[in-house]
């Protein structure tokens, strides 16, 4: 099916441990983005690629690693995960790096509790 | 300051009412102008642009105040599928997509 899909749905990690949610979207869209979303705060940027091999900083990329070797994948990586990491984390693909001036398209979330 | 602001809400009205959101953005230079509607535990979904001149869709109109630097959404004759939360997204150039932190809407019967 086309779309933007995320794994696991769900996650549930002990503080210290790497944990890695994986994206994948079928339309070759060049432009994918990471954001975790908390109560009280707008959906925040915490990484972003251009393109394969091609990724940058956003808003809040402390803690965080990502990779794009194929254009349609985009894993991200909590190297050690923090309680302050506990959050839904959404992936999205967009044709432009301007998310908001091509309509962007959202995977449906992961939800990430770090115990 | 947050660089978009929106009321939280929640906002309760009933079946068939007019509600009004606004957000205001901090940056001046801001290009792009949007709304999302993100519903309970789903990923956001755009809902409509925001152009200076102001657009309509439907039971949805969107418009700017670029002086004021605040965009707003009106929404008539409310459905109960209205239900939702609606993001406020500002975009000031490149990558720099500022997300609101949304206004809860609940419709009742």
């Amino acid at each position: 099916d086309a779309g933007i899909t995320q794994s696991p749905r769900y996650k549930i990690t002990e503080t210290g441990r790497q944990v890695t949610l994986m994206c994948h979207q079928t339309w070759s869209h060049s432009y994918m983005f990471w954001y975790r979303q908390d109560l009280g705060h707008g959906l925040r940027l915490i990484y972003y690629s251009a393109a394969a091999d091609i990724t940058d900083k956003g808003e809040v990329p402390d803690g965080y690693v990502v990779s794009r070797s194929k254009t349609e994948n985009f894993p991200l990586t909590l190297e050690s995960a923090t309680r302050s990491q506990t959050s839904v984390y959404f992936c999205a693909s967009s044709e432009s790096n301007r998310v908001a001036d091509t309509e962007a398209f959202f995977g449906q979330g992961t939800r990430l509790t770090v115990v | 300051r947050k660089e978009v602001e929106q009321d939280p809400g929640p906002f309760n009205v009933p079946e068939g009412a007019t509600v009004a959101f606004n957000c205001t953005y901090s940056n001046s230079a801001s290009q792009s102008f949007f709304w999302y509607r993100q519903d309970c535990r789903k990923e956001p979904k755009l809902l409509m642009s925001v152009y200076s001149s102001g657009n309509e869709d439907g039971r949805f109109t969107a418009q700017l105040n670029r002086a004021s630097q605040y965009i707003s959404l009106l929404i008539r004759d409310s459905k109960l599928s209205d239900s939702a939360t609606y993001l406020c997204v500002v975009n000031t150039g490149g990558f720099k997509t500022i997300f609101g932190a949304g206004t809860r809407l609940f419709v009742k019967a």
